[in-house]
């Protein structure tokens, strides 16, 4: 079993849509979460934290299930701009704080 | 310059070859890893030096190594690598982690690697 596992996509979506990404992980020992964004040739950036109460972010919202071991990212109002891949992230575990693992990464295409 | 740097951006050497890479931070901060990052594959870390000490080695082949001379700079010395190490390589830096959380890590542009 991968210990990021992600659906590879594409999502392709009309601008306005709401879409929703799904990751599971399988360290329950994990104990922070993030969702990174990696434009097309480019390196990947910081999109949100994760935390076990949800959060949101603007158009942004992320969720954490800890039972489940899965993590969600919903993005409302969909903009050309959001076409990118998303990474879901977790790191290694009490005993490895500072190994980040991550997933294939979710590919997704605003369309016009 | 601001951010992490990384040179060169593009590479292309032979398997007999000697070459290295270098990262650089201007962020202030006190710890530096090596990504690998392959087609269709997830990113893959490879080295960890926090307070300018490795504290993780992947299981990395010895034909990459790493060296850590001060907190703001991270290279990547290869040497005999094989065509399967063409890849993206990323360098990020982050503060070392506090109360057992990691924090943010700031990704380079990467050195796109090819090894003929």
């Amino acid at each position: 079993r991968k210990e990021v596992e992600q659906d590879p996509g594409p999502f392709n979506v009309p601008e306005g849509a709401t879409v929703a990404f799904n990751c599971t992980y399988s360290n329950s020992a994990s104990q922070s979460f993030f969702w990174y964004r990696q434009d097309c040739r480019k390196e990947p950036k910081l999109l949100m934290s994760v935390y076990s109460s949800g959060n949101e972010d603007g158009r942004f919202t992320a969720q954490l299930n800890r039972a489940s071991q899965y993590i969600s990212l919903l993005i409302r109002d969909s903009k050309l701009s959001d076409s990118a891949t998303y990474l879901c992230v977790v790191n290694g575990g009490s005993g490895a704080t500072n190994k980040l693992i991550f997933g294939t990464g979710t590919l997704l295409a605003v369309q016009p | 310059e601001t951010g992490v740097t990384q040179t060169p951006r593009h590479l292309v050497m032979g398997m007999t070859n000697k070459k290295s890479l270098k990262c650089e931070q201007h962020l202030g901060h006190n710890a530096m890893y090596w990504y690998k990052q392959s087609a269709k594959k997830p990113l893959e870390l490879m080295f960890v030096y926090s307070l300018e000490e490795r504290v993780e080695n992947n299981s990395v082949p010895s034909r990459f190594s790493p060296e850590c001379p001060n907190s703001s700079h991270l290279f990547l010395h290869l040497h005999t690598l094989q065509p399967e190490d063409s890849a993206l390589y990323l360098c990020a830096s982050s503060q070392a982690p506090r109360g057992g959380y990691p924090n943010e890590q700031f990704f380079g542009p990467g050195t796109r690697l090819t090894v003929l």
